[in-house]
């Protein structure tokens, strides 16, 4: 079936503009991440969905940084008055991982391509 | 919260050498510990995995360990391959409150001389 999806794969702004960033999980999947990976960096997590709800959202930088998730499937993260220093790529991961028990193979992160966000 | 460190930080092998990551973490309520390989430009994507109640794990040339007592896991890989040239991601997993956590480690940039 078909994967993890974002859009777009490339945005370019300005300093100070808002931006959207969107995610489609495999159907199905209830767990939903967000993380952000600089050049040559690790990956670091920025908000987990369960559902439409947030139990973690620990890892987003700042109040700028916004996330939500609808319908248990798409979700967008919204960066407000974007920063050089927002430049990154913006990846999404989704799992099956069930309320209240994984099991062998349920809670693998399955990631999206990313989207490659460049504030000029 | 959960800790985990990845070393090293880059590796170079030859072509049909092994090559061995190690991690640790701080939480012993951890039981899933997944590897990941990011291709250059390319999403990361599992290409092994291992839980609590297992100490090896093995597939094809790639094989995980894992020791709960001292609290690390290692990924190997034997014969490597040129293909073989990735940045590998740990990561620890648990369940908190229903719901899972994943800390991931700072990866290591693995290069194949051929």
């Amino acid at each position: 079936g078909a994967g993890v999806s974002q859009s777009p794969s490339n945005k370019v702004t300005e300093k100070g503009k808002d931006v959207e960033l969107r995610c489609d999980p495999i159907s199905g999947h209830t767990a939903l991440y967000w993380y952000r990976q600089s050049l040559g960096q690790g990956l670091e997590f920025l908000i987990y969905f369960q559902g439409n709800s947030a139990p973690d959202k620990s890892g987003l930088p700042s109040d700028r940084f916004s996330a939500e998730r609808t319908g248990g499937s798409v979700s967008t993260l919204t960066i407000q008055r974007t920063q050089q220093e927002d430049s990154a790529v913006y990846l999404c991961a989704s799992s099956l991982a069930p309320r209240g028990g994984g099991g062998r193979g349920l809670d693998t992160q399955y990631f999206g391509p990313g989207t490659r966000l460049t504030v000029l | 919260g959960e800790n985990v460190e990845q070393h090293p930080s880059t590796l170079s092998v030859q072509e049909g050498d092994s090559a061995v990551i190690k991690c640790t973490y701080s939480d012993s309520a951890s039981n899933y510990f997944p590897w990941y390989k990011q291709e250059l430009g390319k999403r990361p994507q599992l290409i092994i995995d291992i839980r609590s109640n297992v100490g090896e794990k093995k597939d094809q040339r790639i094989a995980v360990t894992l020791n709960k007592t001292a609290k690390h896991f290692s990924l190997h890989i034997t014969e490597t391959q040129p293909e073989d040239s990735a940045v590998y991601f740990c990561a620890a997993s648990k369940r908190s409150g229903g719901y899972q956590k994943v800390t991931f480690g700072t990866g290591t940039k693995l290069q194949v001389i051929p």
